[in-house]
């Protein structure tokens, strides 16, 4: 069966600066591998996904992830954060015909 | 992409009834799943509803509490049956499109009084 960790659980950043969110998996099997994020009171929108191909996945507003198969990480990384990246943002780990499996969840909170 | 409904958004419930959770997705997935979160919680996968037969259900969750149907491929219900307050939760449908990516409706917020 495969697991999501997510190491930080919240992370404080000021405006303009870069942010790294932490995500390891583990599975005995191959995965892809996904960043959703949840702003307050709204639903989930998928930010990537890596399925194959180039590991440096880029994503929606600015974000760009990096799959690591010997360290088996998928860490979220922004050069410069806005106040409105605020949110709460779960990575995802899921097999070939299963279901999604999420994180518990990093609070990222930009203030200015 | 996949555009997911739910109904009803939001309900607030008495303890010991039931509530049924609508999912409709504008094109036919094979498959569809339901989740729970928590307050301030991340996703807790319930179950996969399988078109034409029983949903598999993840440990911790049972057919007599959470009932769900999947009579086709765009639509599906999930039971709250016998609510008591600590089933008060955002239920979520997600439905699996092509090239493996998962989609999610809205959510409904259910309170349990």
């Amino acid at each position: 069966a495969q697991s999501v960790t997510q190491l930080d659980s919240q992370v404080p950043v000021f405006e303009e600066a870069p942010v790294e969110l932490r995500c390891n998996y583990s599975s005995s099997v191959s995965v892809y591998l996904f960043w959703y994020v949840q702003y307050p009171n709204q639903g989930l929108q998928l930010l990537l996904k890596y399925l194959s191909g180039s590991t440096l996945v880029k994503g929606i507003n600015g974000f760009e992830a990096e799959f690591n198969k010997s360290q088996t990480s998928f860490h979220l990384r922004k050069p410069s954060v806005h106040i409105s990246d605020t949110a709460e943002y779960f990575c995802a780990v899921m097999q070939a015909g299963t279901a999604l499996i999420f994180g518990k969840g990093t609070t990222l909170s930009v203030s200015s | 992409s996949a555009v997911i409904s739910q109904k009803p958004s939001r309900d607030i419930c008495q303890r010991g009834t039931s509530l049924t959770i609508q999912c409709q997705v504008d094109s036919q997935v094979t498959m569809m799943f339901w989740y729970r979160q928590q307050p301030g919680q991340s996703l807790t996968l319930i179950a996969t509803a399988n078109q034409g037969s029983e949903a598999t259900y993840e440990s911790g969750f049972v057919i007599d509490k959470f009932p769900i149907s999947r009579p086709n491929l765009t639509f599906s219900t999930l039971t709250v049956s016998n609510m008591s307050p600590e089933d008060s939760s955002i239920y979520l449908c997600s439905a699996r499109g092509a090239y493996n990516e998962q989609f999610f409706g809205p959510g409904t917020r259910l309170t349990v009084l």
